[in-house]
């Protein structure tokens, strides 16, 4: 079966640095998705790797490596506002989206 | 920029009634897609379209159908709801189907 393992919550301090891990096991891989949810809203896109390396966007980054079939999604300098869950969505070799089931990050003063 | 828009945003809804949820996007995008979301859950997809005039299952397509009679609009409808149904319903969109997907605010619905 298809498999997004991400852990179910985690706490950090304001300014400090997270990362948030996220294996997957699926059938083909097309790219990796990471989004941010914030309660009661819609997920938005965060960003994309299809390449191993890291891709850097502000105070987020996200790594990738295929063949571990690992990602990794770094936010620093925590601010508030990062208190979310953050979803890692894989596309297979059927360019279907399989999603984790979400990190909820809490910021703490 | 409406985006994409999804309407109502809430219902309470006796089991056995059927009801439509309403979906628009005006980003002519060709993919979009239909996801429900339940608390300990990922995102499950129900069904899907990657253009107009086709259709797909998803991963729990049981209970639900869509149509994409044109880019803008793709409509899901429950039959005959029941309580399990009762959940969060998001409706996206994306240019393909391997591309950043936009979402709409999302349907809460509740079935008595």
């Amino acid at each position: 079966g298809q498999n997004i393992d991400q852990p179910t919550e985690m706490t950090a301090t304001e300014g400090a640095i997270v990362q948030i891990n996220c294996t997957y096991q699926t059938s083909g891989f097309n790219g990796l998705f990471w989004y941010q949810q914030h309660a009661g809203e819609a997920p938005t896109f965060l960003s994309y790797n299809v390449l191993d390396g890291l891709e850097e966007k502000g105070r987020f980054s996200s790594f990738l490596s295929r063949s571990k079939g690992y990602s990794y999604l770094l936010l620093k300098e925590l601010q508030m506002k990062d208190s979310a869950s953050y979803l890692c969505a894989v596309t297979d070799s059927n360019y279907q989206l399989i999603w984790g089931a979400g990190t909820k990050l809490i910021i703490k003063p | 920029t409406a985006g994409i828009t999804q309407a109502p945003t809430s219902q309470i809804l006796a089991a056995g009634r059927s009801m439509t949820l309403r979906c628009t996007q005006d980003m002519r995008h060709n993919a979009m897609y239909w996801y429900r979301q339940d608390l300990g859950l990922g995102l499950r997809l129900i069904h899907y379209s990657n253009t107009a005039g086709t259709t797909g299952k998803g991963e729990v397509p049981d209970g639900y159908s869509v149509s994409r009679a044109n880019t803008d609009d793709f409509p899901l409808t429950l039959a005959s709801a029941v309580p399990s149904q009762t959940s969060v319903y998001f409706c996206a969109s994306s240019v393909t189907a391997n591309t950043e997907a936009f979402f709409g605010q999302g349907t809460r619905l509740t079935v008595v």
